[in-house]
């Protein structure tokens, strides 16, 4: 079947600091990966994709690669900020519809 | 472009009752999902329709959930009778064929007393 797996949360971070969210997925075929995420009250929206092998989706300074021999498709960013802070979600679409993540809480402190 | 519309966006019941979240999808998608949050279970994708029709309804809990959609711009999520375990939030997205884009809607956070 088709399932993803991230990393445990919630994760802590000061200003500036690398972030690393370790995402890896199940499936058949060859789906699509996203990473969606989701301000406080607010609903889910797409920050990246990757269609496939070996591209890199890259989205107001997050990138992640689509690698097909580990299964994986981590998303990092440099220098996180406080606006960064979120919950982030690891999905893939096999056909029509998204499979999520657990989600990751992402706090970043001043 | 508004969009994704649901209504409410809060609502507090008491176990028993019957509970209507409303979903307006982008004008022109034509695939629209209900999926619903939780701490324990995360996201879970509980129905979607493609045209107005269910294409894959296996995520949706027991007989006492229903979704329908009656044209292409509304979709209704039904719980009859509600439970405490449905306490969650149920989002609604929506698609345009094979674009790869769905867009969601705000949430509707549901609590049953």
């Amino acid at each position: 079947g088709n399932s993803v797996t991230q990393m445990e949360g919630p994760v802590t971070l000061s200003e500036e600091a690398f972030l690393t969210i370790n995402c890896t997925y199940t499936a058949t075929g060859y789906p699509s990966l996203f990473w969606y995420v989701q301000y406080p009250g607010e609903g889910l929206q797409l920050l990246l994709k990757a269609t496939k092998a070996d591209d890199k989706g890259s989205n107001k300074g997050f990138e992640a690669t689509y690698r097909k021999e580990t299964t994986s498709f981590h998303l990092e960013k440099g220098s996180v900020q406080v606006s960064d802070s979120a919950v982030y979600f690891c999905a893939l679409s096999p056909a029509q519809k998204l499979v999520f993540g657990q989600g990751t809480r992402l706090t970043i402190n001043p | 472009d508004a969009g994704v519309i649901q209504s409410p966006r809060h609502e507090v019941t008491e176990m028993g009752q019957e509970v209507t979240l409303r979903c307006k999808p982008i004008s022109g998608h034509d695939y629209l999902f209900w999926y619903r949050q939780t701490m324990m279970r995360g996201l879970e994708l509980l129905i979607y329709f493609n045209n107005n029709v269910p294409i894959d309804d296996s995520g949706m809990p027991e007989d006492r959930f229903s979704a329908k959609m009656p044209n292409a711009s509304f979709s209704t999520l039904k719980i009859q009778p509600s439970e405490p375990r449905d306490s969650a939030v149920y989002f609604c997205a929506s698609s345009r064929g094979l674009s790869l884009r769905w867009f969601f809607g705000p949430g509707t956070r549901l609590t049953v007393l």
